[in-house]
């Protein structure tokens, strides 16, 4: 199966800077990568997804970035607002049964501070 | 759309009773997972189904716990007897197809507390 570690657990940052939440994952056939942020008492949501063949991809203040070769990649969020508080949860799939299910990392809590 | 829908929200019970969770997926949705959710361990993946069938099973932690998928719009978790170690929260996802372009969709998860 797919083992995927999360880095850090916990993260305090000062509106307006930036946060970064590592994972690396062990399977290197995994070509598809989703983050999901979970708000406090609220179900996770999808808010960005990478494939194998880019390396980059952004969508206005949060960005992913992998690096297939060491297997990990990352969660990147610039200018920091307290609603970007959450869990943020990194996922690998793991393939079987002709379809595949996600391994999600433990989550890392992140607190803005105003 | 209502997106998938869990209940109870919020279930407490005592040790050695059974309890009962459902999920309704979203309409169209093929696929359909459990997962619990603990400090511990984070989110983990318990039962899915394709097509209302099992196919992989073995993140179901013991005899206690079963899973069943009568038709497409419903789905139950069952503790049967619950204990305190089973308090979590229990999420219920679906998706269309095994396409990456179709994301996991997860209800608001039922919290569970095993007294």
């Amino acid at each position: 199966g797919e083992n995927v570690e999360q880095h850090p657990s916990t993260l305090s940052v000062q509106e307006g800077d930036s946060a970064v939440i590592k994972c690396t994952y062990s399977d290197s056939a995994s070509n598809y990568f989703p983050w999901y942020k979970q708000e406090l008492g609220k179900r996770p949501q999808l808010i960005i997804d990478i494939r194998s063949n880019v390396g980059e991809k952004k969508d206005q203040r949060i960005a992913v970035t992998l690096n297939k070769t060491a297997k990990h990649f990352s969660l990147h969020i610039t200018e920091t607002q307290p609603e970007d508080s959450a869990v943020y949860f990194c996922a690998a799939p793991y393939s079987g049964a002709g379809s595949y299910q996600l391994t999600f990392g433990k989550g890392t809590k992140l607190s803005v501070i105003p | 759309d209502a997106g998938v829908i869990q209940s109870p929200r919020h279930e407490v019970t005592e040790m050695g009773q059974e309890v009962t969770l459902r999920c309704k997926p979203i309409s169209g949705h093929d696929y359909l997972f459990w997962y619990r959710q603990t400090m511990m361990r984070g989110l983990e993946l318990l039962i899915y189904f394709n097509n209302n069938v099992p196919i992989d099973d073995s993140g179901m932690p013991e005899d206690r716990f079963s899973a069943k998928m009568p038709n497409a719009s419903f789905s139950t978790l069952k503790i049967q007897p619950s204990e305190p170690r089973d308090s979590a929260v229990y999420f219920c996802a679906s998706r269309v197809g095994s396409s990456y372009n179709s994301p996991l969709h997860f209800g608001n998860g039922t919290r569970l507390t095993v007294t």
